[in-house]
């Protein structure tokens, strides 16, 4: 089983600061994907990640996949209210199934 | 947008009955797969399906679960004789492709089961 850890586990912080979550491995994945999971729905995806060093942005999201395909981070820029949620990552091994394996998550709150 | 629908969204049920969560994948998906989330734990694999066949499942995916594509719209699991242990949200999902395309998953809203 591959082994996903989001740090940090939970995160307040004010509207208009930055922030970047982490998503760590000591396995490498073909993919990793971003999501987001509000309370009683399930995880909707943000972005796909598949190069090693490939940066993705999606508005104030910038999201990177580490040079060795084992971690990625997603950094909110100027974060607002309507970012608060669930965050979790999730890879694909490189027998390219679809069997996603998810991080822990990180829980972000953003004060208004 | 298309969207994966999952019924009913809450389910109660007792210790050693029979349940089926059902789902409908978005219409031209090929690919279909459940994956549970006990309450405060990550999101786990359970059973992948294509071309109306397992394709891949995990250990927590043992005889007492059994997915099915009864029809050409609807995607259902089955759990045999539930335990108190199966009380999680259950997520079914789809996609397009397979992972060797990294053709992105799109989860339903879930079904909440409560074994008591």
């Amino acid at each position: 089983t591959q082994l996903l850890e989001q740090s940090p586990q939970f995160l307040s912080i004010q509207e208009g600061e930055n922030l970047t979550v982490y998503c760590n491995s000591s396995s490498v994945f073909s993919s990793l994907q971003w999501y987001r999971q509000e309370p009683g729905e399930g995880p909707v995806l943000l972005v796909t990640v598949v190069t090693g060093g490939e940066v993705k942005k999606l508005k104030r999201l910038t999201f990177q996949f580490g040079d060795a395909r084992k971690d990625s981070s997603l950094h909110i820029t100027a974060a607002q209210p309507g970012d608060t949620g669930l965050y979790l990552c999730a890879g694909s091994d490189q027998t390219g199934a679809n069997n996603l394996f998810f991080g822990t998550g990180t829980r972000l709150t953003v004060i208004p | 947008e298309p969207e994966v629908t999952q019924t009913p969204s809450h389910q109660v049920t007792q210790m050693g009955q029979e349940v089926i969560l059902r789902c409908v994948p978005i219409s031209n998906h090929l690919y279909f797969y459940w994956y549970r989330q006990i309450l405060g734990q990550k999101v786990e694999f359970l059973v992948s399906f294509y071309n109306n066949e397992i394709s891949e499942k995990s250990e927590i995916f043992d005889d007492q679960f059994s997915v099915e594509r009864p029809d050409g719209s609807n995607f259902t699991l089955k759990i045999r004789s539930t335990k108190l242990e199966d009380s999680a949200m259950y997520f079914c999902a789809s996609s397009e492709d397979s992972g060797f395309n990294n053709s992105p998953l799109h989860f339903g809203n879930g079904t909440r089961l409560t074994v008591t």
